[in-house]
Formats: C-alpha cells, sequence, structure tokens
C-alpha cells in the first residue's frame, strides 16, 4: 500500500538551530518527491522537485534530500520567517497516485 | 504573489444558496486541480482536469460540480452544501498529468457553510 508519513509533527527550534524534517516513502515507481511550505491561511508554496535517489536541492536555507526511502529538508541556521507547515508530497507511477504527506509544523521563536 | 488566482478569497453561504469558486491560470499549463483542505489536514483531491476534460473524480458528493471553460480557467459549483464542507477549497495547476512536474496552487477560498 502506497504511504507517505512525515516527522515530526511538530518542530520547536530557536533562531540559528539547524535541524531537519523526515518524509519517508513506500510507493510503487517514485516519479517525483515534491517539497512544499505553507503558510496560515495561503496555499502550498512550491519549493523543490527531487526525482532519484541521490537527488539533492538547496535554496538559501533550505536543502533537500532523497534516499530509496525517505527525503530530508534540512534547515540551517532557520529564522521566524521560515515559521510554517512543510508539505511532503509524492507521485507515485500510475494514474492518480499522488500523495500528500500530513505535514511538519516548523516554529521558529527569535 | 501566487501564479494561480482563485477568487473569492472567502465565502459565507448559507446551505440552500448556489455558489461558483473560481480559479485562473496564465502559465499554459494543461492540467488542473480541486482540492479541499480541512485545519491542520493536508490536501485531498476532489477533481482533475487533464486538457479541458474531466480525468479524476475522487468520489466527491454531487453537491460540487467542476467545470474547465477553457484552458486557462477553473470552476467549482456549489449547491446545497453541508456544515462539514467548510473547508480552504485550493486550485492547483502543473504542465500536465503524469505528475513529474510540481503542481502550483493558488491560496485558496475559505468556504464557511451557515
Amino acid at each position: 500500500e502506497d504511504q507517505v508519513t512525515q516527522s515530526p509533527e511538530a518542530l520547536r527550534l530557536q533562531e540559528g538551530e539547524s535541524s531537519s524534517l523526515n518524509c519517508s516513502y513506500t510507493v510503487s515507481g517514485l516519479r517525483g518527491l515534491f517539497w512544499y511550505r505553507q503558510d496560515p491561511g495561503k496555499g502550498p508554496e512550491f519549493l523543490f522537485t527531487l526525482y532519484s535517489a541521490g537527488e539533492e536541492k538547496e535554496k538559501e536555507r533550505l536543502k533537500a534530500t532523497l534516499t530509496k526511502k525517505e527525503s530530508f529538508l534540512h534547515i540551517t541556521a532557520p529564522k521566524p520567517e521560515d515559521s510554517a507547515t512543510y508539505l511532503c508530497a509524492v507521485q507515485a507511477s500510475g494514474f492518480n497516485k499522488f500523495y500528500f504527506g500530513s505535514g511538519t509544523k516548523l516554529n521558529v521563536k527569535p | 504573489d501566487t501564479e494561480v488566482t482563485q477568487t473569492p478569497k472567502h465565502l459565507v453561504m448559507g446551505m440552500t444558496n448556489k455558489k461558483s469558486l473560481k480559479c485562473e491560470q496564465h502559465m499554459g499549463h494543461r492540467a488542473m486541480y480541486w482540492y479541499k483542505q480541512k485545519a491542520k489536514k493536508p490536501p485531498e483531491l476532489m477533481f482533475v482536469y487533464s486538457y479541458e476534460k474531466l480525468s479524476i473524480n475522487e468520489s466527491v458528493p454531487s453537491r460540487f460540480s467542476p467545470e474547465c471553460p477553457n484552458s486557462s480557467l477553473l470552476n467549482l459549483h456549489l449547491h446545497a452544501l453541508q456544515p462539514e464542507d467548510s473547508a480552504l477549497y485550493l486550485c492547483a495547476s502543473s504542465q500536465g498529468i503524469q505528475g513529474d512536474q510540481p503542481q502550483h496552487f493558488g491560496d485558496g477560498t475559505r468556504l464557511s457553510i451557515l
């Protein structure tokens, strides 16, 4: 059964305290893994796409990595404006096989 | 600013009303989506249009009726909704339906059913 699991559910960091969010997946034939950021009352904002194990993408303080079983979103020296819910989504082979994880709510305190 | 525009931003309606949500994108994307999102939950897929044809209907009640007048526009017609339909309704678009390209989301319509 296809499954996408994110952990932790919530994460509180001090400004400057680096950490990682996890997205574990079990799907048949990964077509793509996507990271989104969602602020309260807004739609998800696209961050990264990863297609194959070993791939890495970076944007400012964020770096996404991918293995055959999971993806990490590393946040280096976070700032309060990085506070948001981070969603992972996976596209598997086959029609209508797009799955969101339940998200990680990140709170960065000054 | 998002490249997918949704109107209205907020909507309050009674259970007997008829209203429509609108979504517009000008990125040349050929796949468009409707999602429903409840508080503290991820988005749930409702409908997918590919090249203006309905491709996926995720067993959504008939009180929700989608329409894709052209490649840039997507509507969601609402009729006789229930209080449990109160949620954030998100529209998204992508280059294709094969799924290896990201979906880009609008900021949603916050719907409240009285």
